[in-house]
């Protein structure tokens, strides 16, 4: 199964952009990278997911790189409602994700 | 609200009952999940089911009993359980069990075993 690696936190101020890694060396060539992030006391929500080339939505942008090994999930202006924990999945393994912390 | 819904949302109950977790879903998706999340560690994948049959058990306990009787509902029937067993479990749903598209997932079932 693919694994992946993220740091444990991260900070970040208000209204500034984070950017978050994920090491995904062993996926498969056919496997979706998937982000999610989950509140407190929530099931975690679906942020944006891709396979090969950049993705945007209304929620964020999702940068991967072109040896798909890694992947960067992009908040372009983060707010304190966007403090969560995030994951970044090939799919079905989840990791322990990053806690991202947001100063205002 | 996620379309996926999960009762009851607390549950406490002692080693020797038994008890039932529902998982409902109502956004067309034809595979569901059970994932398991204990504090401190990642979510643990239980269960896939796709088109209602079984298509991975990921080596857990036989005191976990799963049952979808249709694409929409989800079962996790408990029984005997351990205090290890506490934990949060979130039931997910997708279109099509390579999750291309992503899972949805509902907002757990809070297990305490006493």
């Amino acid at each position: 199964d693919a694994k992946t690696t993220q740091p444990n936190s991260m900070e970040s101020n208000e209204e500034e952009p984070v950017h978050l890694p994920c090491n995904h060396s062993t996926i498969s060539g056919t496997d979706y990278i998937h982000w999610y992030r989950q509140l407190p006391s929530q099931g975690p929500e679906y942020v944006i997911h891709g396979l090969t080339s950049n993705v945007n939505n209304r929620m964020a942008s999702l940068a991967i790189a072109e040896d798909r090994k890694s992947s960067t999930l992009i908040l372009h202006r983060a707010t304190l409602r966007d403090a969560a924990v995030y994951y970044c999945i090939p799919p079905y393994i989840f990791g322990k994700g990053t806690r991202l912390h947001i100063l205002p | 609200e996620t379309g996926v819904t999960q009762t009851p949302r607390h549950l406490v109950m002692g080693m020797t009952n038994k008890k039932s977790l529902k998982c409902e879903q109502h956004l067309g998706h034809n595979a569901m999940y059970w994932y398991k999340q204990s504090a401190k560690k990642p979510l643990e994948l239980m269960f896939v089911y796709s088109l209602e049959e079984r298509v991975e058990n990921n080596s857990v306990p036989s005191r976990f009993s799963p049952e979808c009787p249709n694409s929409s509902h989800l079962f996790l029937h408990l029984h005997t359980l351990q205090p290890e067993d506490s934990a949060l479990y979130l039931c997910a749903s997708s279109r099509g069990d390579r999750v291309d598209r992503g899972y949805t997932f509902g907002s757990g079932t809070r297990l305490t075993v006493v």
